[in-house]
């Protein structure tokens, strides 16, 4: 299937907000996630919006979601070194986990 | 509560040496399985998934193959590993009914075959 896509790598100083983006493929996808990778862990659910959504916000996290371009993105607020990690969006394709579509990953680096 | 392990953690092989990996998930029953391989600068690609015991979905044709002997237990193998085998593996469950997306996942197994 097509990627979904996403820059590799961000840097942020602490405190500063970090914004994260993503361009799925599938403008019928019903959810759209983001999910938390910490290091030498597996993937947790960071949250997610559903596709009649334009904006998700849960504390210092904001999701934006852009149908008419396929565009996802994810800010955090106040960024801390514990936010440090790989953010994988995902998207829905279908019913059932085999359409859940991971994106490549974004590394962000909080600089003390 | 649920949970889900995997083992080794860490695992260097030679080429052509067999491979396996397993998981298993505590405190719930009758997950859908899945087996995850993570490359450098790749996302999350789908290898395997499982809805029940012996019920295996091959996503991608390659060089391994999965079983579900029992119905929290989920094995990942090889009989000849390749170099092109390396990677991170992560193995997940989720509810069969009213699936919204959410995957529990364990902690990967990090192969490197040399």
């Amino acid at each position: 299937g097509e990627d979904v896509e996403q820059s590799l790598f961000l840097s942020v100083r602490e405190g500063d907000s970090s914004v994260i983006n993503c361009t799925y493929t599938d403008s019928s996808s019903t959810y759209l996630y983001w999910y938390k990778q910490e290091p030498g862990a597996g993937l947790q659910l960071l949250t997610y919006i559903f596709s009649n959504m334009d904006m998700k916000q849960d504390q210092r996290l904001t999701v934006l979601l852009n149908k008419k371009d396929k565009h996802l993105s994810l800010r955090i607020a106040d960024t801390q070194t514990g936010d440090s990690a790989i953010y994988f969006c995902a998207e829905s394709r279908g019913a059932g986990a085999n359409n859940l579509f991971f994106g490549t990953g974004t590394r962000l680096t909080v600089i003390p | 509560s649920q949970t889900i392990h995997q083992w080794p953690a860490t695992l260097v092989q030679p080429v052509g040496s067999p491979l396996s990996l397993e998981c298993t998930v505590e405190g719930t029953s009758n997950p859908n399985l899945y087996w995850y391989r993570q490359a450098a600068g790749r996302g999350l690609q789908l290898l395997f998934y499982s809805v029940g015991i012996g019920q295996i979905s091959s996503e991608v044709p390659q060089n391994l193959s999965a079983s579900r002997p029992q119905d929290r237990q989920f094995i990942l193998s090889s009989k000849k590993l390749l170099l092109s085998d390396s990677g991170f593996y992560l193995c997940a469950w989720s509810v069969v009914r009213g699936f919204t997306g959410e995957l529990f996942f364990g902690e990967g197994s990090r192969l490197t075959v040399l």
